[in-house]
């Protein structure tokens, strides 16, 4: 498969707890992204990593890069019940213009 | 604010009818993408325009046709709408294409239900 995976595909944690995902691929990437989709909803953009770089923060949002393992993660720290969501990630490759999304990931952050 | 608005929010329609939805955008990127996303699934890239070029994608069925009229409006046409093509349908705009490293930026999605 093309897509990226992600890791696991369902998480339930309690409020205040981080919350861990991870993303493998297959090909070599120009750059990776990680979006947030509440249920229902568009597609919120998060962080962008390129290929160059190990690691990004945003907010309570950390992501990092290993190229050489080829995946990802997004750690999202002292989660709320609003990031309850599905988390995706998704890249470009090579030459290309597509942005190849994974299958996603539901995050439950329970009150 | 700037972005991206896609309407109708909810679009029902028979088996066989076409159905057109629409994207608008005030953001002047000159990419537009059109997603389909069927339930619990990833989003698949149908097509998109750069400025006034439209790029398909392989595996887009051809009932599926877009049009850009303008930098801020694209459309989703379904030419006989079958009931495989329920989904949400995901417009999203970039400055230049991905490849260039540049962000996506979606509107909320238009749900399908075809009857």
């Amino acid at each position: 498969s093309q897509q990226g995976e992600e890791d696991p595909q369902a998480l339930s944690i309690q409020e205040g707890e981080n919350a861990t995902m991870n993303c493998s691929y297959k090909t070599s990437i120009n750059n990776l992204q990680w979006y947030r989709q509440n249920s229902g909803r568009g597609l919120v953009h998060l962080i962008l990593i390129r290929s160059n770089e190990r690691e990004k923060h945003s907010g309570r949002l950390r992501v990092t890069l290993d190229t050489s393992k080829k995946s990802s993660s997004l750690l999202i720290t002292a989660s709320r019940a609003a990031d309850t969501a599905s988390y995706f990630c998704a890249r470009t490759q090579g030459g290309s213009e597509k942005l190849v999304f994974g299958k996603g990931m539901k995050l439950t952050v329970n009150p | 604010d700037a972005m991206v608005i896609q309407n109708p929010r909810y679009q029902v329609t028979q088996f066989g009818k076409p159905v057109t939805l629409s994207c608008s955008q005030t953001l002047n990127h000159n990419v537009m993408y059109w997603y389909q996303q069927k339930s619990s699934q990833a989003p698949k890239l149908l097509f998109h325009y750069y400025d006034k070029d439209f790029n398909n994608e392989a595996d887009t069925p051809d009932n599926f046709q877009s049009r850009r009229p303008n930098t801020s409006f694209c459309f989703l046409d379904i030419r006989s709408p079958g009931l495989g093509d329920a989904a949400m349908y995901l417009c999203a705009t970039s400055r230049a294409p991905s490849g260039t490293k540049d962000t996506q930026y979606f509107g909320p999605g238009t749900r399908l239900t075809v009857l």
